[in-house]
């Protein structure tokens, strides 16, 4: 069975700052990767995803991700984040034998002055 | 609307009582997903339909939930003699087959009392 692992339940950061995010998944077979983030009281906002070809990702709202294989990772990275990007951001995976995400328990990103 | 449309965003009951909750997927979108959240949680997978079928019913947590969507579009979650531990936020997402991406609604909250 496919998992998500997330095991930073917060992180917080200073504005302007960088930040990853971490993801681990476990899958034997092909798999789809995903970043979501969910911003308070609003609904799931894909922010990239992960299918084939290039393990470097961009996304919406500057952010990137880098699927790594060897590592089976999918760590979420921006380079300098605003106080807008306060959330809850989700990894997901999708096997390609299932047809439904696995999400993990969430990183709630902090971003102060 | 354009986006995955889900009603009521609240539901206050009382425990023991009937609840439907209703989500009206992206047009032209032929898989449907329903999951739940808890609070500090991720989405849990609860059950997914092809068209009018449900192809995976695997997350639904015991017999007092259930889901239809008779004609293909349009879902009504169902849940009957609710529990306080049925309160979480119910998010309903609809996906073109195969393309992998998820569109959320932004969830119907319950509350048990």
């Amino acid at each position: 069975a496919q998992s998500v692992t997330q095991l930073d339940s917060q992180v917080p950061v200073f504005e302007e700052a960088p930040v990853e995010l971490r993801c681990n998944y476990s899958s034997s077979v092909s798999v789809y990767l995903f970043w979501y983030v969910q911003y308070p009281n609003q609904g799931l906002q894909l922010l990239l995803k992960y299918l084939s070809g290039s393990t470097l990702v961009k996304g919406i709202n500057g952010f990137e991700a880098e699927f790594n294989k060897s590592q089976t990772s999918f760590h979420l990275r921006k380079p300098s984040v605003h106080i807008s990007d306060t959330a809850e951001y989700f990894c997901a995976s999708l096997t390609g034998t299932a047809s439904k995400l696995t999400f993990g328990t969430g990183t709630r990103l902090q971003v102060t002055l | 609307g354009a986006g995955v449309s889900q009603t009521p965003s609240n539901k206050v009951t009382e425990k023991g009582k009937y609840v439907e909750l209703r989500c009206d997927p992206i047009s032209g979108h032929t898989a449907l997903y329903w999951y739940r959240q808890s609070l500090g949680q991720g989405p849990e997978f609860l059950i997914y339909f092809q068209g009018t079928g449900a192809a995976d019913d695997s997350g639904l947590p015991n017999d007092r939930f259930f889901a239809v969507r008779p004609e293909g579009s349009v879902s009504t979650l169902k849940i009957q003699r609710t529990e306080r531990g049925d309160s979480a936020v119910y998010l309903c997402a609809s996906r073109v087959e195969n393309t992998g991406e998820l569109f959320f609604g932004e969830g119907s909250r319950l509350t048990v009392l």
